[in-house]
């Protein structure tokens, strides 16, 4: 599969809980995006990332939420102490070179479920 | 406020007709892209725009940017049911500096058999 995987699918949490979303962009793109969508809402942008280093993450609440893309390994969006408000689904895309010129590979997605 | 305003919002046409959606800002792009979403999927990307008046053709779809590289439209020949879905453009406004997608409100279409 030459996609972007993302896991899990579904994620359901209780309120204070962890949650850690994964993202395997496609082999070979080196630039990660997480994004955030809300029901009957677009696609808001969270943070950027490539390997091992966060070049943006302007959209990203400054509190409770983190991400990372190792030099090995999946790039990881997690989110602590979660609350009802962060139930949405949470996207992760990447791409091939630098800059938004670039068509994005999207993952299907995380839907998270804060109960 | 919204940097790229979509409309209409919900589209809901029979089989066979054709339709227009719009992408709209106050902001200049230097490209534009459409993506196609389905229900429980990621967006897939349809087409890049990237000169201005540029019209791109992909099949019975047929995408413009504008002029002033403020705008663009995606017109659909004769629709088909396959063709449901939420249509989203995106881009990069020059003035942020940015380098990551901004993306519309969408258009969700829905085409009945």
């Amino acid at each position: 599969n030459a996609g972007v995987m993302q896991n899990p699918r579904h994620l359901v949490r209780r309120r204070g809980q962890e949650a850690r979303l994964r993202c395997s962009p496609v082999k070979g793109h080196s630039h990660v995006y997480w994004y955030r969508q809300l029901p009957e809402e677009g696609l808001k942008f969270m943070v950027y990332l490539q390997k091992e280093n966060i070049i943006d993450e302007s959209g990203m609440p400054k509190e409770r939420f983190s991400a990372e893309f190792p030099k090995e390994g999946p790039s990881i969006l997690r989110i602590q102490q979660v609350v009802r408000g962060d139930s949405a689904a949470y996207f992760c895309a990447s791409s091939p070179r630098h800059g938004a010129d670039y068509g994005y590979t999207f993952g299907s997605g995380t839907r998270l479920t804060v109960v | 406020t919204q940097l790229l305003e979509q409309s209409p919002q919900f589209l809901s046409i029979q089989e066979g007709e054709n339709l227009t959606v719009y992408c709209n800002s106050s902001s200049v792009f230097s490209s534009l892209q459409w993506y196609r979403q389905e229900p429980g999927e990621g967006p897939v990307l349809l087409v890049t725009v990237v000169t201005g008046g540029e019209v791109k053709k992909l099949k019975r779809l047929t995408f413009q940017f504008g002029d002033a590289r403020k705008d663009s439209s995606l017109h659909i020949t004769a629709a088909q049911p396959g063709d449901t879905g939420l249509y989203l453009c995106a881009g990069a406004p020059r003035e942020t500096g940015a380098n990551n997608l901004f993306f519309g409100t969408g258009t969700r279409l829905t085409v009945i058999p």
